[in-house]
């Protein structure tokens, strides 16, 4: 099956830096989502964007759909130590009330002391 | 608040015990889905439902079945269990396909020996 290519894999930062990742992709997407993994438990969602050229806020959080429907990111500013866990993208299409949602292989985001 | 509610957190099975994992949600969402996660390949979806009496087959669906017999509930079925099972098995729902995007379960970790 299709799978997003996420990137970075990992990020090692130091508290207070800026944050950004990206996923790519062949197809086109109706929807574009951003979740993140706390160890233990399941993706939460952080941020969803509907529209090609969306860009949206949520807090220090900041996502865009790209143009071409392909592509999108994830920035976070000013990084704190809660921050830390995996991010994954996903990708939805939609037709017809068939669906199919696809997911990124994560971005590990680790904040050393 | 309970959203989605997956049991038991934690299973070890041996190589071909069946076993069911639980599912529910309580927030009368229509689509339910079953995924699995293995490390470094993202969320990949076994079965999914669009509502009670209907499911239908994801990307890994070989080795599991689902029911639907209710809203609330999507128990998923390991018939004979096998070690490329051993995976974590995350739950999700919403409202309808297509709608607003998904909340999941806290995951089932599931080890086959």
């Amino acid at each position: 099956g299709q799978q997003l290519n996420q990137s970075p894999q990992s990020m090692f930062i130091q508290e207070g830096e800026d944050v950004s990742m990206n996923c790519t992709s062949s197809s086109i997407f109706n929807t574009w989502l951003w979740y993140k993994q706390d160890p233990g438990e399941g993706p939460v969602l952080l941020i969803a964007l509907y529209k090609a050229g969306e860009l949206t806020s949520n807090g220090r959080l900041t996502a865009q759909f790209g143009i071409t429907r392909k592509d999108s990111f994830l920035n976070i500013s000013a990084s704190i130590p809660s921050d830390v866990g995996i991010y994954f993208c996903a990708g939805l299409i939609s037709n017809f009330g068939n669906e199919k949602l696809t997911f990124g292989t994560g971005t590990r985001l680790t904040i050393i002391p | 608040n309970a959203g989605v509610t997956q049991t038991p957190k934690f299973q070890v099975l041996k190589t071909g015990q069946s076993m069911t994992l639980q599912c529910a949600q309580d927030m009368n969402h229509e689509y339910m889905s079953w995924y699995r996660q293995d490390p470094g390949m993202g969320l990949r979806l076994i079965h999914y439902s669009v509502g009670a009496g209907i499911t239908d087959q994801g990307e890994v669906p070989n080795g599991y079945n689902v029911s639907r017999s209710t809203t609330e509930d999507f128990p998923l079925r390991l018939l004979s269990a096998a070690p490329s099972q051993t995976s974590v098995y995350f739950c999700a729902s919403r409202i309808v396909p297509g709608g607003q995007p998904q909340h999941f379960g806290d995951g089932t970790r599931l080890s086959i020996l």
